[in-house]
């Protein structure tokens, strides 16, 4: 079992629609980051959370320290963002990260 | 500027070729990282500079050599690879444990 695991896998959903993706993980943690990658590559930090919520316009993260999990949310999602996105967790401090599998994201016209 | 660049984007090497990614930051950060990506699969942490200074190291076969000339630069030199070797090289930095700036990636292919 892997220390990050995130739901779905793979997620297809109409413009407009509201969005949630999970990610559960297995240890103790100092932070959770919620990731974004578009075809081609490039990585953006979407957020970096240690306890609470955090929104940055329409994306909403929520973490549940005691439960281990986190959730990102997407309100009036847009073809756009369409993309991967990615958790990932640091412990202790440290600055190595442990990913999980991505979540691949689509959102249609 | 919050930016990490990369370069090259491209780069398609033999198996006896030496060539190196270069990967640059100018955000003042002190921790500069380089991962590896196969498709449809996360990043994979290869090496971590903190200060300059290789502080880890995720048992990487020793033809890919990291490099951090000075706070700004990191590279990666590559010799003597594996076509499984192919796959995106992922450059980031941050300021110690604080978030990660990822650059665009170097896109390698090793024949």
């Amino acid at each position: 079992k892997n220390e990050v695991e995130q739901s779905p896998q793979n997620l297809t959903a109409q413009e407009g629609e509201f969005i949630t993706i999970n990610c559960s993980y297995s240890v103790g943690i100092s932070a959770l980051h919620w990731l974004q990658q578009h075809p081609g590559g490039g990585i953006v930090s979407l957020f970096m959370l240690s306890s609470g919520k955090k929104k940055h316009g329409r994306l909403i993260a929520t973490i549940n320290i005691q439960e281990k999990h986190s959730s990102l949310h997407i309100t009036a999602s847009h073809p756009r963002d369409s993309a991967v996105y990615i958790c990932a967790v640091s412990r202790g401090g440290a600055q190595k990260l442990v990913f999980g599998q991505g979540t691949r994201l689509t959102i249609n016209p | 500027d919050t930016e990490v660049t990369q370069t090259p984007k491209h780069l398609v090497m033999g198996m006896t070729n030496k060539k190196s990614l270069k990967c640059e930051q100018h955000m003042g950060h002190r921790a500069m990282y380089w991962y590896k990506q196969k498709a449809k699969k996360p990043p994979e942490l290869m090496f971590v500079y903190s200060y300059e200074k290789l502080s880890i190291n995720e048992s990487v076969p020793s033809r890919f050599s990291p490099e951090c000339p000075n706070s700004s630069l990191l590279n990666l030199h590559l010799h003597a690879l594996q076509p499984e070797d192919s796959a995106l090289y992922l450059c980031a930095s941050s300021k110690d444990t604080d978030t990660q700036y990822f650059g665009p990636g170097t896109r390698l292919t090793v024949l």
